[in-house]
């Protein structure tokens, strides 16, 4: 069965230090991984994705994920923390379905807090 | 901001109601997935509707159905209502380009409450 994991319930950082967070994956055959934040009472935005390529994928704001397929893992990071950054964030992995069906499989979501 | 428009953005009903949720999707976007989304979880995939038929459903009972229309904006429509459909209700949108899609993109949901 298709799953995400994301180990941590929140991460606590200091505003200019590099975050992580962190997402495990297990799917069968290659994987499509998203980073989705979400802000209080909003809806998701998309962030990044990997599909095939570098490892290092790039993304919105300054973010950023590397996949490790020996590790099954995508984590998310990004070189030095906003306080504006502070937001729930979710790993997705794409379920093949077959034809045009899109279904995410998503983690339980990470809370980032980023203290001034 | 996506291009993702959902309607109404909040809402109460009363257990045993049935409720209709709206969903307008970004241009170009030929595909609109549902989700559920329960305080303190992540989003669960409900359906998803392409070409107007539903093309992948989730572990949601019959009562939870919806409709694409012929512009590719969507209904949700959930009957008979129990306390626990009380979430965050997410519209994703994407393309079917050929043999795989873009990535979805998410409206800022709407809040059903049920008392």
């Amino acid at each position: 069965a298709q799953s995400v994991a994301q180990p941590e319930d929140q991460v606590n950082v200091a505003e200019g230090n590099p975050l992580t967070v962190k997402c495990t994956y297990s799917v069968s055959g290659n994987p499509y991984l998203f980073w989705y934040v979400q802000y209080p009472n909003r809806g998701l935005q998309f962030l990044l994705k990997y599909i095939t390529g570098d490892n290092l994928v790039k993304g919105s704001y300054g973010f950023e994920a590397e996949f490790n397929k020996s590790q099954t893992s995508f984590h998310l990071k990004k070189p030095s923390a906003l306080v504006s950054d502070s937001a729930l964030y979710f790993c997705a992995v794409r379920v093949p379905y077959g034809g045009a069906t899109n279904k995410l499989i998503f983690g339980t979501g990470t809370l980032l807090a980023v203290q001034p | 901001e996506t291009g993702v428009t959902q309607s109404p953005t909040h809402l109460i009903k009363t257990r045993g109601q049935q409720v209709t949720l709206r969903c307008s999707s970004q241009s170009g976007h030929n595909t609109v997935s549902w989700y559920q989304q329960a305080l303190g979880q992540g989003p669960q995939f409900i359906f998803q509707y392409y070409r107007e038929e539903e093309n992948g459903r989730g572990n949601f009972p019959p009562r939870f159905s919806g409709l694409q229309f012929p512009n590719y904006s969507s209904e949700l429509n959930v009957n008979a209502l129990e306390l626990d459909d009380s979430a965050l209700y997410l519209c994703a949108s994407s393309s079917f380009e050929g043999r795989a899609n873009t990535e979805a993109f998410f409206g800022q949901g709407t809040r059903l409450t049920v008392v």
